[in-house]
């Protein structure tokens, strides 16, 4: 009964290749966000969607491609990866716009050799 | 352009005793903040928030207190348990509520 989940919770791959890493909430929530956790341990949001749509784009590379095939759901795309990809990245829900919890997801390790 | 900061990357406390975890931020727009708290390999679990009208707000063992002139807000855990310790994170957001600014963390230590 996960409330956010991610998979996969590891993902070590090759600079170049391309990945995908899923988020899903269980929560009813309109809300979901993608936040990147860098070696630093600083907290970045890097996107927002509210019933699946684009509201927040933070300044990210064009390689990372947020999808939403439906509001439980934000899955994030990454073309030729590189090595400054590595880091933590959750999955965060929130019941909607104006509401300030948010509930994360475990993260997902990725990191580029 | 780090506008949540936590200057104490790390804190050991003797359980029982006061834990003091403090959090400065830069943007006088913030009017929302909110403490989370992470244990290693999972995501952060929220824990307390405060808006700007008040100054303080408490739950349980925990209490948030705000100073909007030294743009500067606390979080005292009293009596500290071994079970408190973990990195804690303070965000901060402008009134939509969507966009939230995170610091790096203080990892606490409840000492047994």
């Amino acid at each position: 009964d996960t409330a956010v989940s991610q998979t996969p919770k590891y993902l070590v791959t090759q600079m170049g290749n391309d990945k995908s890493i899923k988020c899903e909430q269980n929560l009813g929530h309109d809300t979901m966000y993608w936040y990147k956790q860098d070696s630093k341990k600083f907290l970045k949001i890097m996107f927002s969607y509210n019933n699946k749509e684009l509201i927040i784009n933070e300044t990210v590379p064009n390689r990372f491609s947020p999808k939403s095939p439906d509001k439980a759901h934000l899955n994030l795309h990454i073309n030729s990866l590189e090595l400054g990809d590595s880091a933590v990245y959750f999955c965060a829900s929130s019941l909607g716009q104006g509401s300030y919890e948010q509930y994360f997801g475990p993260g997902t390790r990725l990191t580029v050799t | 352009d780090q506008q949540v900061k936590q200057n104490s990357p790390s804190l050991s406390v003797q359980e029982g005793r006061i834990s003091i975890l403090n959090c400065d931020y830069t943007n006088s727009m913030f009017d929302y903040f909110l403490w989370y708290k992470k244990y290693p390999a999972e995501g952060p679990t929220f824990l307390i928030s405060i808006s700007s009208i008040k100054d303080k707000n408490e739950d349980g063992r925990f209490t948030v207190f705000l100073n909007k002139s030294a743009k500067h807000l606390s979080l005292h855990i009293v009596p500290s348990q071994p079970g408190d310790s973990a990195v804690y994170f303070c965000a901060a957001s402008v009134d939509t509520g969507n966009q939230f600014y995170f610091g790096t963390g203080t990892s606490l230590t409840v000492i047994p």
